[in-house]
């Protein structure tokens, strides 16, 4: 089975752009979630898709978006970038006690 | 809500072991895994325990205590590879697969 993918594995940004990642499922699993990672913050939750419906939010503005596809793929998006935002988004599918992670997208804003 | 506490880093010298501690407050538990992640690279999935005592994975062991909210990572046999973070997570009984991570130890093996 292929692993999780995520697109693009580097992004550079200037602050007040928006930006959107992609993120592409093990084959099979319907449950997709995006965390942010940061050296000071660690892994933090940002939201979960289930059948293209989101379940499950982390604490995190409303600049954070993200959608789910009919074939599980999934998209988050930022809008107006902050200095802050920059970090290591991971995301990961599950089909039970177990979160496949892809290997990130790391979005680095200026 | 959730909060987690691991030491934020460890050294231990190849060969020996090692055992990382996770103690945790949830208003709810599920379940409590461990994942590794290497420097530039994604977690990956070490183990889950959802019911008391030890599981055990090769060199790889995890204990846990819900009476005690706590948990840990045994590495035995250390080798230069498993210089990593290693994270515990806790799932709460909301029924969804999401975990709340703790903020890792770094675990740094030397020759």
């Amino acid at each position: 089975k292929a692993g999780v993918t995520q697109t693009p594995r580097y992004l550079i940004k200037t602050r007040g752009q928006q930006v959107t990642l992609s993120c592409s499922p093990i084959s099979g699993h319907r449950s997709v979630s995006w965390y942010q990672q940061t050296p000071g913050q660690g892994l933090q939750f940002l939201f979960e898709y289930f059948s293209e419906t989101q379940r499950n939010k982390g604490n995190f503005p409303g600049r954070f978006s993200g959608r789910q596809f009919s074939n599980s793929r999934s998209e988050m998006n930022v809008s107006t970038l902050e200095l802050g935002d920059s970090a290591l988004y991971l995301c990961a599918s599950s089909s039970t006690d177990e979160q496949y992670f892809g290997p990130g997208t790391r979005l680095t804003v200026t | 809500g959730q909060s987690l506490e691991q030491p934020s880093e460890v050294t231990a010298v190849e060969g020996a072991i090692v055992q990382i501690n996770c103690t945790y407050q949830t208003s709810g538990f599920y379940g409590l895994s461990w994942y590794q992640q290497h420097d530039g690279g994604a977690p990956t999935f070490l183990s889950y325990n959802a019911l008391d005592g030890l599981e055990e994975t090769g060199r790889f062991s995890s204990f846990l205590s819900r009476s005690d909210s706590y948990g840990y990572l045994l590495l035995q046999e250390l080798q230069m590879k498993d210089s990593a973070s290693y994270f515990c997570a806790v799932r709460d009984a909301r029924g969804s697969y999401i975990p709340t991570f703790g903020r890792g130890t770094s675990l740094i093996v030397h020759p």
